[in-house]
């Protein structure tokens, strides 16, 4: 079955204990994307990759990291958690840059 | 800044009723605009992608239409397994998948 696996479905942490949410398809597809979702803000852009070894900043990036050593995976790393980015994360990949994002299902991260 | 906004922000139907989404929209450069839908728990799915003005997309009980300025999302006699939060979201000319949401509309379906 085509999908995004996200891991861990929920995360409670304290502030300053590095994080890292897991991603990976395995659709092959080259675009790859992490977004937040918050009450009455929407789906923002964190960073995206174009593919392997190219990412770049979205909307709100700060306070996150992003690598993409292989093609199926792009994990999300919170070097210093802060309770601000309490927030449901989603990973997505798409085929190519104008297509249909095809999502996880998300995670929800608490930052205390 | 591009914008999306979506109307209305809650929308209570009962079954059979038919109604529409609205998701305006002020962008440079409209590459796409895509409808999902979210339910609780779950990640947005992908309904369509509208591309042109008077281009019309149906699925089931569902039609999306564009204008140069708005998207339409009509649902047509719907049923209580329709109800979800409905996304719209536009891509623009502003770089590789930049992309933007708009907040969404959250459909309840009585029976």
């Amino acid at each position: 079955e085509a999908q995004v696996t996200q891991n861990p479905r929920y995360l409670i942490t304290v502030t300053g204990k590095k994080l890292t949410v897991t991603c990976s398809q395995n659709m092959n597809h080259e675009y790859m994307s992490w977004y937040r979702q918050d009450p009455g803000l929407g789906l923002r852009q964190i960073y995206y990759s174009m593919n392997v070894e190219v990412t770049d900043k979205g909307d709100v990036p700060e306070g996150y990291k992003v690598s993409r050593k292989e093609k199926r995976n792009f994990p999300l790393i919170l070097e210093s958690p802060s309770p601000n980015q309490t927030s449901l994360y989603f990973c997505a990949s798409s085929v190519g840059p104008n297509s249909p994002l095809h999502f996880g299902n998300g995670t929800r991260l608490t930052v205390t | 800044e591009d914008q999306v906004t979506q109307s209305p922000e809650a929308l209570r139907l009962q079954e059979g009723e038919s109604s529409s989404l609205n998701c305006s929209y002020t962008v440079s450069g409209l590459r796409g605009l895509f409808w999902y839908r979210q339910d609780p728990g779950k990640g947005p799915e992908f309904l369509f992608t509208l591309y042109s003005a008077g281009e019309e997309k149906e699925k089931e009980r569902l039609k999306a239409t564009l204008t140069k300025k708005e998207s339409f999302l009509h649902i047509t006699a719907p049923k209580p397994e329709d109800s979800a939060t409905y996304l719209c979201a536009v891509q623009t000319s502003g770089g590789y998948q930049k992309v933007t949401f708009g907040t969404g509309t959250k459909l309840q379906v009585i029976p």
